[in-house]
């Protein structure tokens, strides 16, 4: 069983267009991360979600809209997608207080 | 300033040789956890090493080592007995007690080619 699943794993769309992005951990962990990797392979954390609760925004564009359901799992919608957008995603928990943050595969992002 | 940095964009190394990747890191926080993420070509994240700001002894898991020397600030990855699967890219990490560890800091990375 995958640890970190997120779906799907490539996504191309046009600009202006809403999507999602699916995000599930079974690893019974408290926290759970979106990071966005840019062409130069550079890695931003974007939000941080401890127990459902919204615990780090990094000044990240109000299209992004974060949704934490439920301890295990934490979605990621983007409104009006723009050019801009294109980058891969990766979605990550980890245990509160604990050590590594376990990743899922990623999900790349292609706007059009 | 840089929370993370990774100086070297990109290393080579013979195959079954050991490998010294650097990272230098910034923080005025006595409690912060330091890691190393391997990302070969498929493009997963994997989890490879952790070390505690107050662990006395450098972390070591398999053919992975991290030589911290926390007065210089610095976590460099060892890899020894290279392989050609170790062909990636590889970045260092740092998450700190002031933000409630509920953030990784993340440096350029490193791509390491091993040359058969």
């Amino acid at each position: 069983d995958t640890a970190v699943s997120q779906t799907p794993k490539y996504l191309v769309t046009q600009m202006g267009n809403d999507k999602s992005i699916k995000c599930e951990q079974n690893l019974g962990h408290d926290t759970m991360y979106w990071y966005k990797q840019d062409s130069k392979k550079f890695l931003k954390i974007m939000f941080s979600y401890n127990n459902k609760e919204l615990i780090i925004n990094e000044t990240v564009p109000n299209r992004f809209s974060p949704k934490s359901p439920d301890k295990a799992h934490l979605n990621l919608h983007i409104n009006s997608l723009e050019l801009g957008d294109s980058a891969v995603y990766f979605c990550a928990s980890s245990r509160e207080g604990g050590r590594g943050a376990f990743f899922g595969q990623g999900t790349r992002l292609t706007v059009v | 300033a840089q929370k993370i940095t990774q100086t070297q964009p990109g290393m080579f190394v013979q195959e079954k040789e050991a490998v010294t990747l650097d990272c230098t890191y910034d923080t005025s926080d006595p409690s912060y956890g330091l890691f190393w993420y391997k990302q070969p070509s498929s493009g997963e994240m994997i989890f490879l090493i952790y070390q505690g700001s107050y662990d006395q002894q450098n972390a070591t898991e398999g053919r992975y080592s991290l030589n911290f020397q926390k007065a210089r600030k610095s976590a460099n990855l060892v890899i020894s007995a290279s392989q050609l699967g170790d062909s990636a890219m590889y970045f260092c990490a740092m998450r700190e007690a002031q933000d409630n560890f509920n953030k990784f800091y993340f440096g350029s990375g490193t791509k390491l080619n091993v040359k058969p």
